[in-house]
């Protein structure tokens, strides 16, 4: 099973600026990545696949990078609507296919 | 628009036997894989398994095995998650999430997800 570890688990950031979040993952997985945010009492939303591609209608403030085994979440000019938790995910070996534990963005 | 909504939430003792659906629409049902992910209060996201409604195709995850079943009714577009003897440990939500239709079925992610079910398990 390949485990999905993402960091940190808590990120504080002002409205308006930047936050970068971590997927690490125990192999390989190659691009075979997605991201997805939940909203408190709301169901996850796809944001990226392919560990670069933004989802139809994602705002182009989300981007995506990395390969293999790094993973890079960037939200770029956080809006008020992009406080939330977002999680990993890996498609590359399944089944199982793996979520990381999440990282909430919090308002500083 | 592809929509997946599912059943209400439930209140079960220990013991009792439960079944949720998920009811896909605006697209071909039978043809996209539907998972099931559980989200235990406060907890991130697990993947329970996997189920293809063409042929009843099930993967489950290894911590899932044996713990529940997925079926599907393709006839009324409609997959479920049941369990035979709950326990108070299967308190969560469990969400319902279809195949991305521009995914394949090697290297899929998941969109959209259905609204969730809330299983409360009480004594």
């Amino acid at each position: 099973e390949i485990v999905m570890t993402q960091s940190p688990g808590t990120l504080s950031v002002s409205p308006g600026e930047s936050a970068t979040l971590s997927c690490r993952a125990s192999q390989s997985v190659s691009s075979n990545l997605a991201w997805y945010q939940q909203k408190p009492g709301q169901a996850p939303r796809l944001l990226i696949f392919g560990a670069s591609i933004r989802a139809t209608g994602i705002p182009d403030r989300f981007s995506g990078s990395g390969s293999g085994t790094e993973f890079t979440l960037t939200i770029s000019s956080l809006q008020s609507e992009d406080f939330a938790v977002y999680y990993c995910q890996q498609y590359d070996n399944w089944p199982p296919l793996t979520f990381g534990g999440g990282t909430k963005v919090e308002i500083k | 628009e592809v929509q997946l909504v599912q059943s209400g939430a439930e209140v079960k003792k220990p013991g009792e036997s439960l079944k949720i659906s998920c009811k896909g629409s605006g697209y071909t049902f039978s043809i996209y894989w539907i998972a099931w992910v559980r989200q235990m209060p406060g907890k991130g996201l697990e993947w329970m398994g996997i189920i293809y409604p063409g042929d009843s195709d099930t993967k489950y995850s290894p911590s899932f095995q044996g713990q529940v079943i997925m079926s599907v009714d393709k006839s009324i577009n409609t997959a479920y998650l049941q369990w035979s003897s709950l326990k108070a440990s299967d308190t969560a939500k469990y969400y319902c999430t279809t195949q991305a239709q521009h995914s394949s079925s090697r290297y899929m992610w998941f969109d959209p997800w259905g609204q969730g079910t809330q299983v409360t398990v009480s004594s």
